[in-house]
């Protein structure tokens, strides 16, 4: 079974400062997807960045990037510039590109919460 | 453009009672997700529909879990002969299947006393 790991249970970073959230997971399929998934308090969860473990380079969106290391199942998160709203809690997922009847659940992490400093 | 909807969003029951939760994907969407999430943990997947099938559920789903999906449009999470344990957020997410991207609903937020 794949599992994500986060390591770092909580974060903080000074305002327009740069972070890096660390997330590492397990499993023996070679084509797969990462996510890295936002959950602001009291607010749904929205979707970060991705990358398609078939990709060498990687994906970046705005001020958010990853560093994805297939060999060593390494999957962390750069936040430049950290801004006031980026405030949140950040799950790292996994899914494999199609489970059983098109099943692409997700599997999670235990999350990193991130809190940015004034 | 309406985003994925549940209801209530938050709902506190007896133990022994039994619950309901509603969620309404984005339109057209025809695969729908159930998730639970506690206290410090990252969602876990309960259940998966696509249309108004329910083709995979998670060993997390015990009997008194129940979910439908009638004409592949919302989806209904029922709990029955609730129990502490049961005290979580539930998470419900769609997707299409040419976007892969999940996109969750709010949650509802069960508390059983």
């Amino acid at each position: 079974a794949q599992t994500v790991t986060q390591s770092q249970p909580e974060m903080s970073v000074q305002e327009a400062e740069t972070v890096t959230l660390s997330c590492t997971y397990d499993t023996s399929e070679s084509d797969y997807y990462l996510f890295w998934y936002k959950q602001p308090p009291s607010r749904q969860m929205i979707l970060v960045i991705r990358q398609e473990a078939y990709k060498q380079q990687n994906a970046t969106e705005n001020r958010f990037s990853v560093n994805f290391q297939k060999a060593a199942k390494s999957f962390s998160l750069k936040i430049s510039d950290s801004q006031l709203g980026d405030a949140a809690m950040y799950f790292c997922a996994y899914r494999t590109p199609r489970g059983n009847f098109g099943n692409e659940k997700l599997t999670f992490g235990t999350g990193t919460r991130l809190t940015i400093i004034p | 453009d309406t985003g994925v909807s549940q209801d209530p969003r938050h709902k506190i029951t007896k133990r022994g009672q039994n619950v309901t939760f509603r969620c309404d994907p984005i339109s057209e969407h025809n695969r729908l997700y159930w998730y639970r999430q506690t206290l410090g943990q990252g969602p876990e997947f309960l259940t998966y529909f696509q249309n108004e099938a329910q083709l995979e559920k998670s060993r997390l789903l015990s009997d008194r879990f129940s979910a439908e999906r009638p004409k592949g449009s919302f989806s209904t999470l029922e709990i029955q002969r609730t129990e502490q344990g049961d005290s979580a957020m539930y998470l419900c997410a769609s997707s299409l299947v040419a976007l892969h991207e999940q996109y969750f609903g709010p949650g509802t937020r069960l508390t059983v006393t």
